[in-house]
């Protein structure tokens, strides 16, 4: 009954260098999401995915990619990390909006870039 | 596009006391409505939620919200509050022919005993 789950937990990048962050869900949901939390300023939409194989832009999405690997993955990828992505990221998963599903989060990335 | 005010950034009460958390929303058509929670350094817990219907929803741990069209609010109620209701409390909202979820900036709920 994992959920949402999300790797690493904590990470420290130097400018400049690249990582992925993972999720995976096993709630069999189509929707999937990456969001940034950051101090006085709530969860921002960076990607977002409708169902496997199509992703769509956030409210933030500069700098950085995703990918739908299959229905349970979604990824999120920065190609060359920068301070201002320093961050705690949550990736979150829900079923049929029109069914009035509600969206589950992991429990969060908190990276840091130096 | 949508988008979610929550005018309250951080909120003060002692225990025992009412509550209420403003949210008021900006989208042309009726929205799905949601309240989470989180405790530092955890996820998100989804409190309730308003898909259509009657517009007092129950939630757990005694919170309840109304919808008020007429207002485009979405306000969260807990009659009277305990310490472990600590937490930042966070206003979402949604609608069926998008995937796209907005959240607000969140209200800090802090508890004097």
């Amino acid at each position: 009954n994992a959920g949402v789950t999300q790797t690493p937990k904590f990470q420290v990048l130097k400018t400049g260098q690249s990582m992925t962050l993972q999720c995976a869900q096993d709630m069999n949901h189509n929707s999937m999401y990456w969001y940034r939390q950051d101090p006085g300023m709530g969860l921002r939409l960076i990607y977002y995915s409708a169902s496997e194989g199509t992703t769509d832009k956030g409210e933030v999405p500069n700098g950085y990619n995703v990918s739908r690997l299959n229905k349970r993955e979604f990824s999120l990828r920065l190609e060359s990390a920068a301070p201002s992505q320093t961050s705690v990221y949550f990736c979150a998963s829900s079923g049929d909006r029109s069914r009035g599903t509600e969206a589950f989060f992991g429990q969060g990335t908190r990276l840091t870039v130096v | 596009a949508q988008s979610v005010t929550q005018p309250d950034i951080h909120i003060t009460v002692s225990e025992g006391a009412s509550l209420e958390l403003r949210c008021n929303y900006s989208y042309g058509a009726t929205p799905y409505l949601f309240w989470y929670v989180q405790s530092p350094g955890q996820g998100l817990q989804l409190l309730l939620k308003y898909f259509s219907g009657d517009t007092l929803v129950q939630g757990i741990k005694g919170f309840e919200a109304e919808f008020k069209r007429s207002q485009s609010s979405f306000n969260l109620r807990k009659p009277s509050v305990h310490w472990s209701d600590a937490a930042e409390y966070f206003c979402a909202v949604g609608h069926y022919n998008t995937d796209k979820l907005i959240f607000g900036t969140g209200t800090r709920l802090q508890v004097f005993p």
